[in-house]
C-alpha cells in the first residue's frame, strides 16, 4: 500500500528557509507526480506546486514563484520541498500528496503533514 | 486563477439527515472538480473525483454531481463519522484551487 512519510515539525525565524522531505513507498516513485499542498491555521488548502518524479519537471504556484523549490531523489524515493524567505504567513501544515496518475490533479494519497512555524 | 466558492460555510444537521454542499467555480472547469473530507488534525481524504466518480472505499451514501461552474456534494443518511469539514477543488488548470470549506456539525 502507498505510504508517504514526511519529516518532522520545524520552527524557523523570519527570513530563514525550511526543507521538508517526503519518503514514498508502496509504488513506483518515478511513475507519479508529487504535489505539495499547505494549510495555514483555519484557512483553506493551498496548492504549492508539483514535480514529475520521473523526469524532474516542476511547476510552481505563481504566488510562491521564486521562493519554493521542489526536488526529488529517485534513489531514495523521496521528494523535497524547500521554502525560502519565510514569513509569519508561511506558518502552516505542509503536505506532500501523490495524485491518481497521469497528472490527474486529484489527490489520492497524502503524507501525514509537517507543521512549519515561523516565529521570531 | 480559478476561484472556488463553497456554500454554506457551516451546516448543522442530525444523524440520518440528507445534506447538500454547493461549490461554484469562477469559470467553467468542465467536470474537473474533486471533493475531500478533512477531520481535525488529519490530512484530507478524497471522496469524489471528476465531479461524480466515487473514490474506492468511500460509502455510497456520498455522491457528487455538476458540470461547468456549479457542483454539489450530497450525503444521504448522515452517519456520526460524516461530521467533518468538506472541501471542493478544481483540477482543470493550475494553480489547482480549493474552496474555503464547509464545516458539517452535529445539531
Amino acid at each position: 500500500q502507498v505510504h508517504l512519510v514526511q519529516s518532522g515539525a520545524e520552527v524557523k525565524k523570519p527570513g530563514a528557509s525550511v526543507k521538508v522531505s517526503c519518503k514514498a513507498s508502496g509504488y513506483t516513485f518515478t511513475s507519479y507526480t508529487m504535489h505539495w499542498v499547505r494549510q495555514a491555521p483555519g484557512q483553506r488548502l493551498e496548492w504549492m506546486g508539483w514535480i514529475n518524479a520521473g523526469n524532474g519537471n516542476t511547476e510552481y504556484s505563481q504566488k510562491l514563484q521564486g521562493r519554493v523549490i521542489i526536488t526529488r531523489d529517485t534513489s531514495a524515493s523521496t521528494a523535497h520541498m524547500e521554502l525560502s524567505s519565510l514569513r509569519s504567513e508561511d506558518t502552516a501544515v505542509y503536505y506532500c500528496v501523490r495524485d491518481a496518475g497521469y497528472s490527474s490533479g486529484w489527490f489520492v494519497f497524502w503524507g501525514q503533514g509537517t507543521l512549519v512555524t515561523v516565529s521570531s | 486563477d480559478i476561484q472556488m466558492t463553497q456554500s454554506p460555510s457551516s451546516l448543522s444537521a442530525s444523524v440520518g439527515d440528507r445534506v447538500t454542499i454547493t461549490c461554484r467555480a469562477s469559470q467553467s472547469v468542465v467536470s474537473s472538480v474533486n471533493w475531500y473530507q478533512q477531520k481535525p488534525g488529519k490530512a484530507p481524504n478524497l471522496l469524489i473525483y471528476v465531479a461524480s466518480s466515487l473514490q474506492r472505499g468511500v460509502p455510497t451514501r456520498i455522491s457528487g454531481s455538476g458540470s461547468g461552474t456549479d457542483f454539489t456534494l450530497t450525503i444521504s443518511g448522515l452517519q456520526p463519522e460524516d461530521f467533518a469539514t468538506y472541501y471542493c477543488q478544481q483540477s482543470y488548470s493550475t494553480p489547482y484551487t480549493f474552496g474555503q470549506g464547509t464545516k458539517l456539525e452535529i445539531k
